[in-house]
């Protein structure tokens, strides 16, 4: 089946370690993204990239990092000075960028909780 | 930067009943976007309007954006249990290529 892949579903971290959560989609998509969800505040842009080997950051970059090396994946790793990173994360795509009327299509989104 | 004020940010609805949800933008909109979300699962992709005036409906749910596009509703006929959950609005930038603003949504329940 064609869709954005996220793992795991749940994760705990400790204090000072860091952390990757993974998207892979098979929808040939150019565009990916990764948002945090947070209770009350809705959906923030973390980063995007629009094409393989670029990424730019987005509203609340700080303590995340992220690469692009294929297509298809799109890596989030959030870093030890990240200060609160217990919330919901939710990988996206699209078939490309730069276009208004692109469909963005989510993942199911992984539970980061810091223990 | 662009916001989303949505409002209700809750409601609560006898099963069969209308409702509306509506999302209002401090800018003009390029593109707006709805989503359904169940608690800590993705977005469902609803529908997207991108002209003024536009109107779209899938099933029982309509989704308007007004003339100066800076309004849009979405609308709920003769609601279900499976219509509860969170509906989102997200709006594109005039390029899109910065994914899409959001505005904190809107909970819905439907009692039976």
């Amino acid at each position: 089946d064609g869709g954005i892949t996220q793992s795991p579903k749940y994760l705990f971290r400790k204090e000072g370690q860091n952390v990757t959560l993974s998207c892979e989609q098979n929808l040939n998509h150019d565009a990916m993204y990764w948002y945090r969800q947070d209770p009350g505040q809705g959906l923030r842009l973390i980063y995007y990239s629009q094409i393989v080997n670029d990424f730019q950051k987005g509203d609340i970059a700080e303590g995340y990092s992220v690469s692009r090396e294929k297509k298809e994946s799109f890596p989030l790793t959030v870093t030890s000075a990240q200060k609160n990173p217990t919330a919901f994360y939710l990988c996206a795509s699209s078939i490309v960028a730069g276009y208004s009327g692109n469909t963005i299509y989510f993942g199911e989104g992984s539970w980061l909780t810091v223990v | 930067s662009q916001e989303l004020e949505q409002s209700p940010q809750s409601l609560i609805v006898q099963e069969g009943k209308n409702l509306t949800i509506n999302c209002t933008s401090s800018k003009t909109l390029y593109g707006l976007y709805w989503y359904k979300q169940k608690y800590g699962e993705g977005l469902i992709f609803l529908m997207m309007l991108q002209k003024g005036g536009e109107e779209k409906s899938h099933e029982k749910i309509t989704a308007k954006l007004d003339e100066k596009k800076q309004q849009s509703s979405l609308h709920i006929t003769a609601s279900q249990p499976s219509h509860a959950g969170i509906y989102l609005c997200g709006a594109a930038s005039g390029g899109g290529a910065d994914g899409l603003t959001f505005g904190k949504g809107t909970h819905l329940i439907i009692q039976p």
